[in-house]
């Protein structure tokens, strides 16, 4: 059955960057036929789309983001990472990884979410 | 990106059906038919319900339905239950090959 994990610091300091890893288990982060993508939800509030990759390469961000947003992947370790630059308090959120079909819009694994405080 | 409108919140008793809507426009559904549900409980992740307009996931009830007419998509639950409480986001793929969530809305059941 196919895990994600999101790990990594629960505070991060305001002009800093976030960091965050989501470790893939069960599947292949390699498979051609999957996204991997981070969304999140600042507290009481909905889910905002930040960006996705193909292990491929391919990345697409938020255009709100998209000069501070970083996603890469490392296919030796299974994972992919988001890096999130000059935080502010307005960045406080529970981050999500999750994986979405190609040619679809199911995001059908989630990871159970970790809250970042900046 | 503005998010996809949703109703703050809907209501309905056991057994009834209620819909919810997602708005957006033309550039906000892309040409595409990349519209799923989800649903989420406090504290919980995100569980997909319905994808590409009306497929519904693996294991999901057939009390839950999708639709989509021009720039609006719709997910209808009949036969409300009481588990069925909790919060609805839509998401849709745009034209700039980006992902936009719907505001979402909160489901309380009577």
């Amino acid at each position: 059955q196919l895990q994600l994990q999101e790990s990594g610091p629960g505070l991060v300091k305001p002009s800093e960057t976030l960091s965050l890893t989501c470790t893939v288990s069960g599947g292949s982060i390699s498979s051609s036929g999957y996204f991997w993508g981070w969304i999140r939800q600042p507290p009481g509030r909905g889910l905002e789309w930040l960006g996705n990759m193909h292990y491929s390469g391919s990345t697409y961000y938020n255009p709100s983001l998209k000069s501070r947003i970083t996603i890469s992947v490392d296919t030796s370790k299974n994972q992919f990472s988001l890096k999130l630059s000059s935080v502010t308090a307005a960045d406080t959120a529970v981050y999500f990884c999750a994986r979405r079909n190609y040619a679809s819009g199911n995001w059908g694994f989630w990871g159970q979410g970790i809250l970042v405080t900046v | 990106q503005s998010a996809l409108t949703q109703p703050a919140s809907v209501s309905g008793s056991p057994g009834q059906s209620i819909t919810i809507s997602c708005t957006g426009t033309s550039s906000d559904f892309g040409g595409y038919n990349y519209v799923s549900w989800y649903q989420q409980h406090p504290g919980k992740a995100p569980k997909v319900l319905i994808y590409d307009v009306n497929n519904r996931s693996s294991g999901v009830s057939n009390r839950f339905s999708g639709s989509k007419s021009g720039n609006t998509a719709s997910l209808t639950i009949s036969g409300l239950q009481a588990e069925d409480e909790a919060d609805y986001y839509c998401n849709s793929y745009t034209s700039s090959n980006t992902w936009v969530f719907g505001g979402g809305t909160k489901l309380t059941v009577l």
